[in-house]
């Protein structure tokens, strides 16, 4: 089974609608966070989260919240989708106690589009 | 200003020879980590390489290779006899500390060079 889960998969929704993404891992790390992927642009980080209480915004979070429900689940949600939300969203892991290494390890990704 | 900066969109080689992925970097961190991952086309990423900015030796995982030179910010890719499978788009990425010095583990990506092995 895959350390890093996303759910859904793939996803259309209309403009103004509200959906969630989902991020489970099995990795028992404590650091999670999501990306979103548009072409040309790399991934950018939307929001971290260091533990259950520890939640903070990257550099794209507008429009977005997230929920640290435990330690092994971060979800995303888009409040009132529009067009431009449109991409492929990443959940990933760390654990900080690896040191300097400290490897994201992503999920396999949601395509989102967003009519 | 780009933190990451991969300045080739796209790369061609031909099966079984080497191949050198460019990556500069800017920080003004002395210690931070860079990264390598790959993305096929099926979208999952994938982490290759990483090198620490204290490592003294450049990293080494299998065919792959980092060419770490720190003086000029570099930090290119190097994939040694190219094989069918590795045509993906690659991404080098960096994590830097914040000024409190505490690792954050953030990561900024560059946008990625597409690579095309031809047989």
């Amino acid at each position: 089974d895959a350390d890093v889960t996303q759910t859904p998969r793939n996803r259309i929704t209309k403009t103004g609608k509200r959906i969630m993404l989902e991020c489970s891992q099995t990795k028992g790390h404590d650091r999670m966070y999501w990306y979103r992927q548009d072409p040309g642009l790399g991934l950018r980080l939307i929001y971290y989260s260091f533990d259950v209480k520890d939640i903070n915004k990257g550099e794209i979070s507008d429009g977005y919240s997230v929920s640290r429900q435990a330690q092994a689940k971060f979800s995303l949600s888009l409040e009132s989708a529009i067009p431009n939300q449109t991409a492929l969203y990443f959940c990933a892991t760390s654990d900080p106690g690896t040191g300097g290494l400290e490897t994201q390890y992503f999920g396999p990704g949601t395509r989102l589009l967003v009519l | 200003a780009q933190k990451i900066t991969q300045t080739q969109p796209g790369m061609f080689v031909q099966e079984k020879e080497a191949v050198t992925l460019d990556c500069t970097y800017d920080t003004s961190d002395q210690s931070y980590g860079l990264f390598w991952y790959k993305q096929p086309s099926s979208g999952e990423m994938i982490f290759l390489i990483y090198q620490g900015s204290y490592d003294e030796q450049n990293a080494t995982e299998g065919r792959y290779s980092l060419n770490f030179q720190k003086a000029r910010k570099s930090a290119n890719l190097v994939i040694s006899a190219s094989q069918l499978g590795d045509s993906a788009m690659y991404f080098c990425a960096m994590r830097e500390r914040t000024a409190g010095g505490t690792s954050y583990g953030k990561l900024t990506f560059g946008q990625g060079t597409i690579l095309t092995v031809h047989p």
